[in-house]
């Protein structure tokens, strides 16, 4: 089992622009989150996933905006990049079991926006 | 809405020196996460619990639901054991969203 995969590891891009990262959650699980970590921050959670669905949103704008597909895989788009939108962007993939859910996190998108 | 409060910030240890590392939180829970993440690295889920103990290796984490306590402990730390942990929590009751303590930052000395 590969565990949690993202693509692509590094991005730049200018501001104003658009970008989509992309996630494959761990086999089994059908559950996505997607979590903004600035550079010395701890992560702040975006929204999630489930049943192709977004099922909660943390407090970010509208310019973030993501999407599940049936094999669970899934996508963060972010449109009109702010220099403020440059951060480590991660994955988790989760399913429910007993009490809680258990997360496993990918290694990250490092997004630069210059 | 949960807050989560990590002990101690920064902590510098000898190899070999047991560490322990503290999380409280405000609003109870099903279940508690730690995780560990190095220098420009992604995060690994080290353990999820709910209840009493868990053990990996070296690693051992207690979970205290009525006090809202929990507690990472390290047996004879490694120079590769540096790095940041970080307790995390639901939100809130039945919230999907996880809440990120400040994280700790270890440093193991040789």
């Amino acid at each position: 089992d590969a565990g949690v995969t993202q693509s692509p590891t590094h991005l730049i891009k200018t501001r104003g622009q658009q970008v989509t990262l992309r996630c494959s959650p761990k086999s089994g699980h059908d559950t996505v989150s997607w979590y903004q970590q600035a550079l010395g921050q701890g992560p702040q959670f975006i929204f999630q996933y489930y049943e192709e669905e977004e099922r909660q949103r943390g407090n970010f704008p509208d310019r973030f905006s993501g999407h599940q597909f049936p094999n669970y895989s899934s996508e963060l788009n972010v449109n009109a990049l702010l220099l403020g939108d440059s951060a480590l962007y991660l994955c988790a993939s989760s399913h429910v079991i007993d009490r809680g859910y258990e997360q496993y996190f990918g290694p990250g998108t490092r997004l630069t926006v210059t | 809405k949960n807050e989560v409060e990590q002990s101690p910030q920064n902590l510098t240890a000898q190899e070999g020196e047991f560490i322990t590392i503290n999380c409280s939180y405000s609003v109870g829970i099903s279940a508690l996460h730690w995780l560990q993440q190095h220098p420009g690295g992604g995060i690994v889920s080290l353990f999820m619990l709910s209840s009493g103990k868990k053990k990996h290796g070296r690693l051992i984490a207690t979970i205290n639901i009525q006090e809202k306590h929990s507690s990472l402990h390290i047996t004879a730390s490694h120079p590769r054991d540096s790095a940041v942990y970080i307790c995390a929590v639901p939100s809130g009751a039945g919230s999907y969203q996880l809440t990120f303590g400040k994280g700790t930052k270890l440093s193991v000395i040789p």
